[in-house]
């Protein structure tokens, strides 16, 4: 498994920024970093990924760090739809993508 | 905006009976894939499928799992003799390019409760 570490949980207050961090250290030099999320009851779903510069697209940003070993995601406002769990995934082979526990987001009104 | 469909939503069957999930991916998609959820734990990875055959799959794809892709648009996972342990919500997902330069869509899911 290409193995990346990640709090369990976090907080954050609606409207403000979150900033959920990942650590990906075994990160060979071909892997995109990939960010999906589950809602309650719902599959997966594609938040932004990434391989070297950092990427903005509507849902949020991704900023990699430049030895490319940790990378955050940005929710610019967090709103209640965004109370999810957050997975942090980077693959050395094609398909397999490995969902490791990810990060459980509270959104607090 | 398209999307991927799973039929059934849920299942209910008895330990060793035959189940076939189902999906529709994404009409102009390349790859699919199936994984499952056991209720509580994490997503975890089965198989991959593309150009008619199986491309990567997990050590939990054993030979009581099969997928085929029949018709051009369904995609199916069968489950040839299902045991406890099988209850989990199985998702279906598919992508225009491979998964790691690519966005994979999944499906709703369909939860399988082995009795």
């Amino acid at each position: 498994d290409a193995k990346t570490t990640q709090p369990n949980s976090m907080e954050s207050n609606e409207e403000e920024p979150v900033h959920l961090p990942c650590n990906h250290s075994t990160i060979s030099g071909t892997d995109y970093i990939h960010w999906y999320r589950q809602l309650p009851s719902q599959g997966p779903e594609y938040v932004i990924h990434g391989l070297t510069s950092n990427v903005n697209n509507r849902m949020a940003s991704l900023a990699i760090a430049e030895d490319r070993k940790s990378s955050t995601l940005i929710l610019h406002r967090a709103t209640l739809r965004d109370a999810a769990v957050y997975y942090c995934i980077h693959t050395n082979t094609g398909n397999q993508f490995y969902f490791g526990t990810g990060t459980s987001l509270t959104v607090i009104p | 905006e398209p999307e991927v469909t799973q039929t059934p939503s849920h299942q209910v069957t008895q330990m060793g009976q035959e189940v076939i999930l189902r999906c529709v991916p994404i009409s102009n998609h390349l790859y699919f894939y199936w994984y499952r959820q056991i209720l509580g734990q994490k997503v975890e990875f089965l198989v991959s499928f593309y150009n008619n055959e199986i491309s990567e799959k997990s050590e939990i794809f054993d030979d009581q799992f099969s997928v085929e892709r029949p018709d051009g648009s369904n995609f199916t996972l069968k489950i040839r003799s299902t045991k406890l342990e099988d209850s989990a919500m199985y998702f279906c997902a598919s992508s225009a390019l491979t998964g790691n330069t690519g966005e994979l869509f999944f499906g709703e899911g369909s939860r399988l409760t082995v009795l």
